[in-house]
């Protein structure tokens, strides 16, 4: 089955550490989308990539990175620069840059030790 | 900007009965619709959607309506299931998507 895979499930960084999460996709589908999710609140962007080697910061970019080397893969690297870091991240995907997410990955739960 | 609220923020029916969430929407300019189940511990799964050149659309067990006039849209689910447990998104497309804080719903058997 075709789907949207993030790992870890649950993550935990120290203080000044960078930590980054894994999204892989095979829909062969050409944007790539991260949000965060907070309690109470709607996702909010963080990055997306419509194309490979292509990628535009979303609301909430400060402190992330990413990077689009293959069509496939769409990492996110939370960086010591981003305060609050605690929160549920959001791989998605949509079969082309129209930035309306079709399909959503399971998340990825950061937790500061 | 474009901001999405969403009502109620929790809900609670008896298995076999209706359940509606709606969402009011600021951004007159909104042209797509969808909305969202998040079951506890996944991501978000789109289970309808609506565009702006129509009124309703129904698939099965839920149905979307859309009042542009009024900048509101409606998802309602008929004879609910223990599995409709979960919290649903609504979000507001213009050029960005933008999410409702979401409606989680306990359907009690």
């Amino acid at each position: 089955d075709g789907g949207i895979t993030q790992s870890p499930k649950y993550l935990f960084r120290k203080e000044g550490q960078n930590v980054t999460l894994s999204c892989e996709q095979n829909l062969n589908h050409d944007a790539m989308y991260w949000y965060r999710q907070d309690p109470g609140q709607g996702l909010r962007l963080i990055y997306y990539s419509q194309i490979v080697n292509d990628f535009q910061k979303g609301d909430i970019a400060e402190g992330y990175s990413v990077s689009r080397e293959k069509k496939e893969s769409f990492p996110l690297t939370v960086t010591s620069a981003q305060k609050n870091p605690t929160a549920f991240y959001l791989c998605a995907s949509s079969r082309t840059g129209d930035r309306q997410p079709q399909h959503f990955g399971d998340g990825t739960r950061l937790s500061i030790l | 900007g474009e901001n999405v609220e969403q009502h109620p923020s929790t809900l609670s029916v008896q298995e076999g009965d209706s359940a509606v969430i709606k969402c009011t929407y600021s951004d007159s300019a909104s042209n797509y619709f969808p909305w969202y189940k998040q079951e506890l511990g996944k991501g978000p799964q789109l289970i309808i959607d609506i565009r702006s050149n129509v009124g309703e659309k129904k698939d099965q067990r839920i149905a979307v309506t859309l009042n542009k006039t009024a900048k509101h849209f409606s998802l309602h689910i008929t004879e609910t299931q223990p599995e409709d447990s979960a919290v649903y998104f609504c979000a507001a497309f213009n050029n960005d998507m933008r999410f409702g804080a979401g409606t989680r719903l306990t359907v009690k058997p």
